[in-house]
């Protein structure tokens, strides 16, 4: 069976730190696709980024950026200078490909990080 | 491009009646997921459907039941409600095609609450 784990449920930081959110994950496929979503305060999730188990290369998109180790299960989330407007609940996924023809076996989510960003 | 949209947006029920939500996914998606979400058991995932079939089931009653129209529409049906169904029900959206499960749009949810 999947799980993915969010060991912090809250971090709260001031305004311009940096803060990394830290997802492990567990999985028996070699194939599994990884996800993390932010979901504001209005409650509707928002995509960020798509990561397949295949490609092991670290991400930056402005502040934003992901470290994925398959060694040690991990897909870790920076938001480097935070601001206020980060402040959401942000959730790690993991999903398995089980069909050829594509589509997924559903999202395993985590259980999310409220992240506080402090003016 | 249009995103995905719930309605309705907020539902009151009483326990035992039945409940239908609906979901419209992004224009040229094929495939449609739902998803419940309460504080104790966070997301769940419900079911995909993906060209009006149902492709994959998460763990969850047969009283939750879904379907997807020729237009890639989709809605869900619970049936004799339970106050534990009281959650944030989540549509999400994705083309759906070979290569890997891609990204899911979501879409507003629909808060119901069963008293």
């Amino acid at each position: 069976a999947q799980k993915v784990t969010q060991a912090q449920t809250e971090i709260s930081v001031v305004e311009k730190e940096d803060v990394t959110l830290d997802c492990v994950y567990e999985t028996r496929d070699t194939t599994y696709y990884l996800f993390w979503y932010k979901q504001p305060p209005s409650g509707e999730l928002v995509f960020l980024i798509r990561r397949n188990s295949f490609d092991e290369q670290n991400e930056i998109s402005g502040r934003y950026s992901w470290n994925f180790q398959k060694s040690t299960s991990s897909f870790n989330f920076t938001i480097t200078a935070s601001q206020v407007v980060d402040s959401a609940v942000y959730f790690c996924a993991l999903s398995e490909a089980k069909y050829s023809g594509g589509g997924a076996d559903g999202l395993t989510f985590g259980k999310g990080t409220h992240l506080i960003i402090q003016p | 491009k249009a995103g995905v949209t719930q309605t309705p947006r907020y539902l009151i029920k009483t326990r035992g009646q039945q409940v239908t939500l609906s979901c419209s996914p992004i224009s040229g998606h094929r495939s449609v997921s739902w998803y419940q979400q309460t504080p104790g058991q966070g997301l769940q995932f419900l079911f995909e459907y993906f060209s009006e079939t149902q492709r994959n089931k998460g763990n969850f009653p047969g009283r939750f039941s879904g379907r997807q129209f020729s237009n890639s529409r989709s809605e869900m049906n619970v049936s004799t409600l339970e106050l534990g169904d009281s959650a944030l029900y989540l549509c999400a959206s994705s083309y759906g095609l070979a290569g890997g499960p891609d990204e899911q749009y979501f879409g507003p949810g629909t808060r119901l609450t069963v008293t």
